[in-house]
């Protein structure tokens, strides 16, 4: 089992619609998870972290943790076709950052 | 500098030969990572300094692969004798906090083909 699972995709949204991303992590030590976002052809950027369980919103983005269920989410509202992008969940704890292989977001105008 | 730096942004390496790779981190910025992304993939961890101290090499994925950061800012990524499923992205990214609770920033990544 990788240490960082995301489902491939592609998923496929309408614009203006919510898109829900999903991590799961196998590593309980892990203390902080972030979410990049990735053009083709381009580096990863950093979108949002999130250390504690619950929710964190910034803008139209929401990062849910539980740590419980060792579960992450990405929710993006409003999607816009220029949201369309692979993005990387990854975790870190006692050893740097951990990515999983990301999610192939279309959003279709 | 206002982000990290890395070159070249592509290299074409024929078989059995050497590669170096350079990446200028965030001014300032204590770690530094480099990563190697496959086509399709999401970014597979290689090395990790804070400041000169290679404090994990783990995923460096043979004997080929060593990184050095000898005054504490400039990294460089060594790849001997190169094969062909070396060719990958190379991506180093920079964070002005240790590992733990790392927000990492990326360079362009350096774009590896061997023939």
């Amino acid at each position: 089992q990788k240490e960082v699972e995301q489902n491939s995709g592609p998923l496929s949204v309408p614009e203006g619609a919510i898109a829900s991303l999903n991590c799961t992590y196998s590593d309980r030590g892990s203390q902080s998870f972030f979410w990049y976002r990735q053009y083709s052809g381009k580096s990863p950027e950093l979108i949002m972290f999130i250390y504690s369980n619950g929710d964190k919103e910034d803008g139209r983005f929401t990062a849910q943790l539980n740590k419980a269920s060792q579960y992450v989410s990405l929710l993006i509202r409003d999607s816009q076709p220029s949201d369309s992008a692979t993005y990387l969940c990854a975790r870190s704890g006692n050893t740097p950052l951990v990515f999983g292989k990301g999610t192939r977001l279309s959003v279709i105008a | 500098g206002a982000g990290v730096s890395q070159s070249p942004r592509y290299k074409v390496a024929k078989r059995g030969q050497d590669v170096a790779l350079r990446c200028d981190p965030i001014s300032g910025h204590v770690s530094l990572f480099w990563y190697q992304q496959a086509l399709g993939q999401g970014p597979e961890f290689l090395t990790y300094f804070q400041n000169e101290a290679q404090l994990d090499k783990s995923g460096l994925p043979s004997d080929r692969f060593f990184a050095e950061r000898p005054e504490g800012s400039v990294s460089t990524l060594k790849i001997q004798r190169t094969q062909q499923e070396d060719s990958a992205v190379y991506l180093c990214a920079s964070s002005g906090l240790g590992a733990l609770g790392t927000e990492a920033f990326f360079g362009q990544g350096t774009r590896l083909t061997v023939v």
